[in-house]
Parts: C-alpha cells; structure tokens; sequence
C-alpha cells in the first residue's frame, strides 16, 4: 500500500506569518494528493487537491506544490489567521488490487498566535 | 456543512455489544466511504460503496460490516465490541467511485466500556 508521512506534527505561527506543512509518499504511481482541515470536534474539511500532471495550485491564502520526482508535496498557507488553527492532514490516491484508496499522514496540529 | 450526516454523534456502549452507525450522502453523490479515527491508527479506510456495491475495502475488521441501501445512505455495523474499537467513525461521500473529492460528516463518535 500507499505510505504517507506528514511533518511537522505541529506548527506554531504568529498571525500573518506563513505555514508549510510538508507530506511524502511511497507509491509513485499515486496520482490525486488531497489536503483535509479538521477543526474540533469536527469532520476533515477538504480545502485543496491536486494531481499529478499539475505541479502547483492555488486557492486564495493556501497553495499545494508537489515534486512527483521527489514524491512529495507541500501545504502553504501564507497571512494566517486564528481561524486556520486545526488539524492538517495530506493523503495520496494509490491502486491496490484494481481499486483506489486514500492513505492519510498522521496530521499536523498548526496553531496561530494573535 | 459538508451536506453529509451521521447519525448518532455520540455512541456509548459495552465491550461485546453490537451497534449502527448510519450515514446519509450529499445529494447526487454515489459513493460512501467509511474511515476509522483513532489517535494511534490516524484516519485509516475502512470500506467503500458506491451505488449500493461494495468497491474497495481497506483495514475493515471482520467483526465489522457494512451495507449501501437503494436510496444511497449506509450503515457501518459494528459487533463483538472491545475497548480498542473506541474510536470517531467517519462517513464521506464523493460523486464518483475513485476517491476523489471526498467530503466528510461530522462523525459518531463511539465509546466502548
């Protein structure tokens, strides 16, 4: 299967400053890259993809990179603001026994400082 | 508000016992995934159905099943409960059968004594 590893666990960041979040994966032939936001007590919120015949996105204060070459790709998230503060998570898209499926890493706590 | 619900939020429940867990897609969507969040595992893929047939299946246990009814919205059934299985369950829902554009619900969170 697919794995993906997540760094840092968690982030702090004075409000305005940016925050990157950066995933790696295994599968090199994984080809959708999705970043969740999870708030408390809530359910993962998509806020970006992006795959793999595309090597930047961007949506408003946050952008995705990926590197297909080095298998990973990164959250950017510039003039934070206390509203970011969540749990961050990157998965990948991988094929296994003719079926897809999403590996998640392990999430990043990013916290915003007023 | 995602557009997908489950019900109930909160479970409590014995070891051994059996329980439901119910979820409703977002309109037009076909496929309903089932995901397991635990603070030691993460969020790991339990199982998909899209259209009423199972279609992939991840770390689901056998003690675990699930079932995608006419009208679309799924029950996860959970059986011979242990303490390990105390755990959000999330239900995600996406237009098409490949993973993509997954949107989540709230999730049940369960809690096993």
């Amino acid at each position: 299967g697919e794995n993906v590893e997540q760094h840092p666990s968690t982030l702090s960041v004075q409000e305005g400053d940016s925050a990157v979040i950066k995933c790696t994966y295994s599968d090199s032939a994984s080809n959708y890259f999705p970043w969740y936001k999870q708030e408390l007590g809530k359910g993962p919120q998509l806020i970006i993809d992006i795959r793999s015949n595309v090597g930047e996105k961007k949506d408003q204060r946050i952008a995705v990179t990926l590197n297909k070459t080095a298998k990973h790709f990164s959250l950017h998230i510039t003039e934070t603001q206390p509203e970011d503060s969540a749990v961050y998570f990157c998965a990948a898209r991988y094929l296994l026994s003719n079926d897809y499926k999403l590996s998640f890493g392990a999430g990043t706590t990013v916290t915003v400082r007023a | 508000d995602s557009g997908v619900t489950q019900t109930p939020k909160h479970l409590i429940t014995a070891t051994g016992q059996r329980v439901t867990l119910r979820c409703s897609p977002r309109s037009g969507d076909l496929s309903v995934y089932w995901y397991q969040q635990s603070l030691d595992q993460g969020l790991q893929f339990l199982i998909q159905y899209y259209n009423g047939e199972e279609r992939a299946k991840g770390n689901i246990l056998e003690r675990f099943s699930a079932q995608q009814f006419p009208d679309l919205h799924s029950e996860l059934n959970l059986s011979s409960l242990e303490l390990g299985d105390s755990a959000l369950y999330f239900c995600a829902s996406s237009v098409g059968l490949a993973h993509t554009e997954q949107f989540f619900g709230p999730g049940t969170r369960l809690t096993v004594l």
